[in-house]
């Protein structure tokens, strides 16, 4: 069983933020949070992944509360591109730890 | 780096036939991971080695699938006999114990089984 909720589906105009919540109440203290995504008929993609803190790289931001209990993707400026699923998964960051995927959200950005 | 690699793309057979599925998983990665997806059931973990040892197979839907990785380079998901409910989209991933940047999905192989 995945230990995510997600939403089924999310709008996103092109250009303006997408936010992306992701819950996760019965996270370990030892589990990070990651977040993939992919576009159709491709291999999932890796975006990002936190313990505790805050992160950001070129591609998003990821925003995860004090208790960890959810946190947020956002992609600060979608473009039809960032049309995809995204999987919120989370997992201990320890060797050779498998990724059990959920059913994501589906994020249609539109012009 | 070219990434993982998986071979055939696409796959039609008939029921019946014996189907094998090919990863190179990126050099250096000590982790490999096999998974399927459908529309119905979405992606699925079928099994993963790390350092060639298989660690956990129990997402292997039936005896009739199978997956050996000989060496460091190289891994197969064979299913014999084939049947059309097998047909899916089967992705192989690898990933480095001390990576940050996760696994790295092959582009999958595409398999119809008629």
């Amino acid at each position: 069983d995945a230990k995510t909720t997600q939403p089924p589906s999310m709008d996103c105009a092109e250009g303006r933020a997408a936010n992306l919540p992701c819950n996760h109440s019965t996270i370990s203290g030892n589990e990070y949070v990651y977040w993939y995504r992919q576009i159709h008929s491709q291999g999932p993609q890796y975006i990002i992944h936190g313990l505790k803190n805050n992160e950001t790289n070129e591609m998003a931001s990821l925003i995860i509360t004090e208790d960890r209990k959810s946190s947020t993707l956002i992609l600060p400026h979608a473009t039809l591109r960032d049309t995809a699923v995204y999987y919120c998964i989370v997992t201990a960051n320890q060797a050779g730890t498998a990724l059990i995927f959920g059913k994501g959200t589906t994020l249609s950005v539109s012009s | 780096d070219a990434g993982v690699i998986q071979s055939p793309r696409h796959e039609v057979t008939e029921m019946g036939q014996e189907v094998t599925l090919r990863c190179k998983p990126i050099s250096g990665h000590n982790s490999l991971f096999w998974y399927r997806q459908t529309m119905m059931r979405g992606l699925e973990l079928l099994i993963y080695f790390n350092n060639n040892v298989p660690i956990d197979d129990s997402g292997m839907p039936e005896d009739r699938f199978s997956a050996k990785m000989p060496n460091a380079s190289f891994s197969t998901l064979k299913i014999q006999p084939s049947e059309p409910r097998d047909s899916a989209v089967y992705f192989c991933a690898s990933s480095q114990d001390t990576s940050n940047y996760g696994y790295t999905f092959g582009s999958g192989t595409r398999l119809t089984v008629v």
